[in-house]
């Protein structure tokens, strides 16, 4: 059972590359949702998508693209990385409920951006 | 603007004593409130929650105390064992919208010493 799966699992990148962030759910989750953690900060809401074919901005959008092109896949971008955007990054599904949202986690992605 | 406040970054406790972890937060809207678990290199793992109807809920060694009028919530292990050291980010939702997003502390770290 494999739940939430991210890769790559690390990645350094020099200021000015993309890259993308893969997150895979086998659980047929409708709610996906892309987070950054940071010292002293938490985990911060990147994106998120409501189903297939939809996204919204979360708390700390800029920079970053994304796309939920089928329903068990969300997919991170960041188009011109920055040293700013070193940091954990998580990805996280939860079944459709407006209550009770318990969401589950992948291992993360470390990125580095010198 | 820190909706979700954990003031206390980290806490030590000796293995058998009570491990409490603190909780505070501002926006009268959250209706729902979760504990997740991380160690290092891991993803976070949802440990305990509990709805604004309810003012206690327990699961084993662990009980999450909600106190709606003070906005606080706070979580206790009892007994505490050394594999229960890791970061604890308490998370609140408000199931008004229409997508469930959790607001995250900053977590607190615990250490169960022997």
């Amino acid at each position: 059972n494999a739940g939430v799966t991210q890769t790559p699992k690390f990645r350094v990148l020099k200021t000015g590359q993309s890259m993308t962030l893969l997150c895979a759910q086998d659980m047929n989750h409708e709610y996906m949702y892309w987070y950054r953690q940071d010292p002293g900060m938490g985990l911060r809401l990147i994106h998120y998508s409501v189903g297939e074919g939809t996204t919204a901005k979360g708390e700390v959008p800029d920079g970053y693209n994304v796309s939920r092109l089928k329903k068990q896949n969300f997919l991170l971008g960041l188009e011109s990385a920055a040293p700013s955007q070193t940091s954990v990054y998580f990805c996280a599904s939860s079944p459709l409920t407006l209550a009770k949202n318990i969401q589950y986690f992948g291992a993360g992605t470390r990125l580095s951006v010198l | 603007d820190q909706q979700v406040k954990q003031n206390s970054p980290s806490l030590s406790v000796q293995e058998g004593r009570i491990s409490i972890l603190n909780c505070d937060y501002t926006n009268s809207m959250f209706d729902y409130f979760l504990w997740y678990k991380k160690y290092p290199a891991e993803g976070p793992t949802f440990l305990i929650s509990i709805s604004s109807i309810k003012d206690k809920n327990e699961d084993g060694r662990f009980t999450v105390f909600l106190n709606k009028s003070a906005k606080h919530l706070s979580l206790h292990i009892v007994p505490s064992q050394p594999g229960d050291s890791a970061v604890y980010f308490c998370a609140a939702q408000a199931s008004t919208g229409t997508a469930s997003k959790l607001t995250f502390g900053t977590g607190t770290r615990l250490q169960v010493t022997l």
